[in-house]
This record gives C-alpha cells, structure tokens and sequence, in this order.
C-alpha cells in the first residue's frame, strides 16, 4: 500500500517568516493530494490540495508544488501569522483511498 | 450544506466495556470513512464505506472492532470489548468524487473515547 513520510515533524517560525512541510509518498498510482490543517481538539480541516496533472497551486499564503517524478510534494506558507500555528497533515490518494502523514506541529512565534 | 455529524463528542469508559459511536456524512457523499487518530498521530483508516459497501478494513481489529452502514448513509463503529490502547478520537469523514478523478474528503468533529 502507500506509505506518506512528513518532515519535520516540529516547526518554529518568526511571524512574517514562510514555513515549508515536504511530504513523500510510494505509490505511483496516487493522484490526489490535500493537505489538512488540524487545531488542538478539533476536526482537521482541508486547507490546499493539488491534483497529479498540475505542478503548483497558489491560494493567498498558501501553496502547494507537486514533483510526480520524484513523488513529493510540499506545503508553502507565506507572512506566516500566530493563527497558522497547528499541525498539519499530508495526505495521498489513489482517487478513494486516503493515507495521511504523521503531521507536522507548527508553532508561529509573535 | 451541513457537515459530518459524529456522537458522542466524548465518551469515558473502563476497560472490557463496550462503546459505540454514530456517525451521519454529508448529504449525498457515498463514500465514508472512520479513522482512529491516537494523540500525536495522524489519522490511521479503520473502515471504509462505498454506500452500504465495504471498500477497505484492512486495519480494523476485526476481534473487537465493527462498523456498519446499513442504508448506505448513517454508520455505527463499535469496540467491544474496549482495551486501554483503544483511548483515541476516532474522526468520520466523507467524500465525493470529485470531476476529473480524486475524492476531496470533510472530516466530523470526531468522538475523544478514554478507556480506563
């Protein structure tokens, strides 16, 4: 089956500084890949996802580059804020079946 | 449109007792999902529906674990008996799919359970 590996699993930045999260990921097959945005006690939230036949997408601060040949894939945060901080999880679909990262803590410093 | 709805949002037990938890996904997605998120983790896949279907349980712990979803809509996920490593958010989603392929998937709030 699919095996998702993300790092780092801990992230400190300066309010203003850009955060980066790489995840990797096996299986050729997966084709879809959100990426989930998890505040303490509540439900993950789909903040980004890009699908195999794009290379990039870009929505305000967030983004997200997809390498097929290499099998990864990253989140991009600009003009980090205090609100950004959580964890975050990487996800890869085959198109039904969802194999998620072990997450990433993001702590955005004031 | 109204989201996935999880009850109970919390449930304490002792260990060897049963518990259930209940679970409604959006309106019209046919595909739902129960993930046990243990803290710290991500979500691990226990079950995964296709209307009344399974599609993949793989991962469930067939010896104290079951789901159902009779009407292909609401689902029920059981422990019985509970074991003090069951302690975890057990989180429901659902899907659809989406135009050129690949499912986005919503997530519940999800049921905290502690087993004593």
């Amino acid at each position: 089956g699919e095996n998702v590996e993300q790092h780092p699993s801990t992230l400190s930045v300066q309010e203003g500084d850009s955060a980066v999260i790489k995840c990797t990921y096996s299986d050729s097959a997966s084709n879809y890949f959100p990426w989930y945005k998890q505040e303490l006690g509540k439900r993950p939230q789909l903040i980004i996802d890009i699908r195999s036949n794009v290379g990039e997408k870009k929505d305000q601060r967030i983004a997200v580059t997809l390498n097929k040949t290499a099998k990864h894939f990253s989140l991009h945060i600009t003009e980090t804020q205090p609100e950004d901080s959580a964890v975050y999880f990487c996800a890869a679909s085959t198109g039904n079946q969802f194999y998620f990262g072990t997450g990433t803590s993001l702590t955005v410093i004031p | 449109e109204a989201g996935v709805a999880q009850s109970p949002r919390y449930k304490i037990i002792e260990k060897r007792q049963s518990v259930a938890f209940w679970c409604n996904p959006i309106s019209g997605h046919a595909t739902l999902y129960w993930y046990q998120q243990i803290l710290g983790q991500g979500p691990k896949l226990l079950i995964q529906f296709q209307n009344n279907g399974v599609v993949d349980d793989s991962q469930l712990p067939k010896d104290r674990f079951s789901a159902e979803r009779l009407k292909g809509v609401d689902s029920t996920l059981k422990i019985q008996p509970a074991k003090l490593e069951d302690s975890a958010v057990y989180l429901c989603a659902s899907s659809s799919r989406l135009a050129g392929g690949g499912n986005e998937q919503f997530f519940g709030p999800g049921t905290r359970l502690t087993v004593l």
